[in-house]
């Protein structure tokens, strides 16, 4: 089992730039979530899928970002034009049923200057 | 109120210590429980569930009060392997939405 795979693990990015971040769930799982992380703000859940379907993207911070689940091995998140108030590290994790607990990937560090 | 509210510490201890985290939530009708660890630069992990009969896994153990809605932690005979930042977690009703606490950091020093 490779666990959540994410990509790219670092991405450093001018500001105004497309910034395309990618995750591939553990297969066979059926949740996908998309998490950021800043020192101020902790872990705010941005999205999530069940069934390759979004079920609530309330997280989503602006219109900037989003996200999209086209089949069960692979999701992306999109912050089109970046801002440097977007830098953070976003985590993608996956479940294999509603309630349990998540595999995290080891995330993607993204820079906007 | 925070949804999820956690002493974000630091708890600095000497190995061999006890030490017990504590986490409150505001939605009576959560539904699921866990602790995670996350340490520097790195992904969160799971490290167990918390029911209402307790969980206990070698050093570690989980309680929930639901009548006071809070979930805690307990590690016994600390070592300094277990120095991180450990969060709380709870999955809202409808099973899908799940809110992190902002964490509780702990030292553990020789």
């Amino acid at each position: 089992d490779a666990g959540v795979i994410q990509s790219p693990r670092h991405e450093v990015t001018e500001m105004g730039q497309e910034v395309t971040l990618r995750c591939k769930p553990i297969s066979g799982h059926n949740s996908l979530f998309w998490y950021r992380q800043t020192m101020m703000r902790g872990l705010e859940l941005l999205i999530y899928f069940n069934n390759n379907v979004p079920i609530d993207d309330s997280g989503m911070p602006e219109d900037r970002f989003s996200a999209k689940m086209p089949n069960a091995s692979f999701s992306t998140l999109k912050i089109q034009p970046s801002e440097p108030r977007d830098s953070a590290v976003y985590f993608c994790a996956s479940s294999l049923l509603e309630g349990l607990g998540y595999t995290f990937g080891s995330g993607t560090r993204l820079t906007v200057v | 109120r925070k949804e999820v509210e956690q002493d974000p510490g630091p708890f600095n201890v000497p190995e061999g210590a006890t030490v017990a985290f504590n986490c409150t939530y505001s939605n009576s009708a959560s539904q699921s429980f866990f602790w995670y660890r996350q340490d520097c630069r790195k992904e969160p992990k799971l490290l167990m569930s918390v029911y209402s009969s307790g969980n206990e896994d070698g050093r570690f153990t989980a309680q929930l009060n639901r009548a006071s809605q809070y979930i805690s932690l307990l590690i016994r005979d600390s070592k300094l392997s277990d120095s991180a930042t450990y969060l709380c977690v709870v999955i809202e009703p409808g099973g899908f939405k799940t809110i992190f606490g902002a964490g509780t950091r702990l030292f553990v020093k020789a």
